[in-house]
């Protein structure tokens, strides 16, 4: 099985900072990787597919990168409705999902 | 627009099965695969497993095999995901979620989720 990781598994930031989220998998996944967001009490959303596609109707400071084991989301100027839960899944083989990182008002 | 409604809350006692439903709408059936992933109380996501609602192949999470069965009714385009010898920590939100437009291409749509709480 693929094991993914998240750093940092929690942060705290301001409205207008730049926010990266690394994701890490155990093997290569090639660009077998997505993104979503998950608000309290809602399901996911998602953000981003094929590690770097913007999901239609995601804003634009959404952005993500990487390639084979090592994967980031950037959050290029966050906006208070972005205080939320951020999982990475992979679907290069049997999908599963990072353990999350939480993202929260300093 | 695409909608997936999920049935409603279940309770149930350990050991009993549960099935939760997922009513799709808004695009055709057939043509897209559904996945079920669910999520315990103040826990991460697990998918559990995928369907495709063209010809019912279906790919479980080990951790289930044996457990799990999901399933299609292509009259109703409904997808069911049933549970059996339920534990508490079966405890959870079960979601499902319909594929995107191709392989790793995530899953776009989601429905609002089932609580289902296992209990004695």
């Amino acid at each position: 099985d693929i094991q993914m990781t998240q750093s940092p598994s929690s942060l705290s930031a301001s409205v207008g900072d730049r926010v990266t989220i690394t994701c890490r998998a155990s093997q290569s996944i090639s660009s077998y990787l997505n993104w979503y967001q998950q608000k309290p009490g809602k399901a996911p959303k998602l953000l981003i597919y094929a590690a770097s596609s913007l999901q239609s109707g995601v804003p634009s400071r959404f952005s993500g990168s990487g390639s084979g084991t090592d994967f980031t989301l950037t959050i290029s100027s966050l906006q208070p409705e972005d205080f939320a839960t951020y999982y990475c899944q992979q679907s290069y083989s049997t999908p599963n999902f990072g353990p999350g990182t939480k993202v929260d008002i300093k | 627009q695409v909608q997936l409604v999920q049935s409603g809350a279940e309770v149930k006692k350990p050991g009993a099965s549960v099935k939760v439903s997922c009513k799709a709408s808004g695009y055709t059936f057939t043509s897209y695969g559904i996945s079920w992933v669910r999520q315990a109380p103040g826990q991460g996501l697990e998918w559990m497993g995928w369907i495709s609602a063209y010809n019912g192949n279906t790919n479980y999470a080990q951790k289930l095999q044996g457990r799990v069965t999901m399933t299609t009714d292509t009259s109703t385009s409904t997808a069911y995901m049933e549970l059996r010898s339920l534990r508490s920590d079966d405890t959870a939100v079960y979601y499902c979620a319909r594929d995107g437009y191709y392989y790793g291409s995530g899953s776009p749509h989601w429905g609002q989720g089932t609580l289902v709480t296992v209990s004695s």
